[in-house]
C-alpha cells in the first residue's frame, strides 16, 4: 500500500484480556518495527524483523509480548494478560534495510490501547 | 551502546520567535541523523535527515546541520508558527543501517499566537 497501516487505530481492553495489534508494512519494505509510545515518553523499541531473518526480540518488555510476522508481509504484536502499564500508543514503522541509512523509517499512525 | 540526547522539554515559544532544540548523540563509526515531528494526534513523520558530515538537512523552514566534531544535529528555525506546535524527535541510524533507529526522548514545542 501507500502507506503503513495498523489497525486497530484505538483499543480499549479489560486487564487480563489479550489482545492482538496489526501492521501492514509498505509494499517492498523488509524492514519492520514496533515501538512503544507511553504517554509524554519517548519511543521505545519492542521488536524488529528483517525478511525472513530472526527476529530482534531485545526490546520486548515481558514475555507477555510476543509478534509474528510471515514473510515479508503483515505483522501482529500480541500482549497477553494486558496489565495498565501496558497502556501506551503502538507504533510500527518499515523501511527497505539499504535505504535505512538514509531514509529513515515510514511510521503508520499508531494503535491507542487502553487498558482499563 | 549508540545514544540520543536531546533538550528537554516543553519549549514555548511566541510565534516568529527563533527556534533551537539541541541534540547530542554518541556513535560509533558514521551514523545517519534524522529529526521526526509528531503533530498532536497523529504519527511519526520524517522531518529532515543527513547522512555524513557537514550535511545540512533542511524541510519546511527547518534546518539541522551534521557536526562530527560535536556530535551534535541541533533542530533550528528562524520563525515559528502556531502550526510548528509538535514533538520533535532527534534520531540516529548506525553506520550499517541494519538495526533500529535510536530515538531521543522528544522535546515538545508548543507556540502561542
Amino acid at each position: 500500500g501507500a502507506g503503513v497501516s495498523q489497525s486497530p487505530s484505538n483499543k480499549v481492553t479489560e486487564k487480563g484480556k489479550d489482545v492482538e495489534l496489526r501492521c501492514d508494512p509498505i509494499s517492498g519494505h523488509t524492514a519492520l518495527y514496533w515501538y512503544r509510545q507511553r504517554l509524554g515518553q519517548g519511543l521505545e523499541f519492542l521488536i524488529y524483523f528483517q525478511g525472513n531473518s530472526a527476529p530482534d526480540k531485545s526490546g520486548l518488555p515481558s514475555d507477555r509480548f510476543s509478534a509474528e510476522r510471515t514473510g515479508e508481509s503483515v505483522s501482529t504484536l500480541t500482549i497477553q494478560r494486558t496489565q495498565q502499564e501496558d497502556s501506551a500508543v503502538y507504533l510500527c514503522a518499515s523501511s527497505r534495510p539499504t535505504e535505512t541509512r538514509g531514509y529513515g523509517y515510514t511510521f503508520g499512525s499508531g494503535t491507542r490501547l487502553t487498558v482499563v | 551502546g549508540d545514544s540520543v540526547t536531546q533538550m528537554e522539554g516543553p519549549v514555548t515559544l511566541s510565534e516568529e520567535a527563533f527556534l533551537t532544540i539541541n541534540c547530542t548523540y554518541t556513535a560509533t563509526g558514521y551514523p545517519s541523523l534524522f529529526w521526526y515531528v509528531q503533530y498532536p494526534g497523529e504519527g511519526l513523520q520524517l522531518l529532515l535527515k543527513a547522512t555524513k558530515a557537514d550535511d545540512k538537512g533542511s524541510n519546511k523552514g527547518f534546518e539541522a546541520t551534521y557536526r562530527k566534531e560535536t556530535t551534535s544535529f541541533h533542530l533550528e528555525k528562524g520563525s515559528v508558527q502556531v502550526s510548528d506546535s509538535a514533538v520533535y524527535f532527534c534520531a540516529l541510524s548506525d553506520h550499517s543501517g541494519n538495526t533500529p533507529l535510536v530515538f531521543g526522548k522528544g522535546t515538545r514545542l508548543s507556540v502561542i499566537a
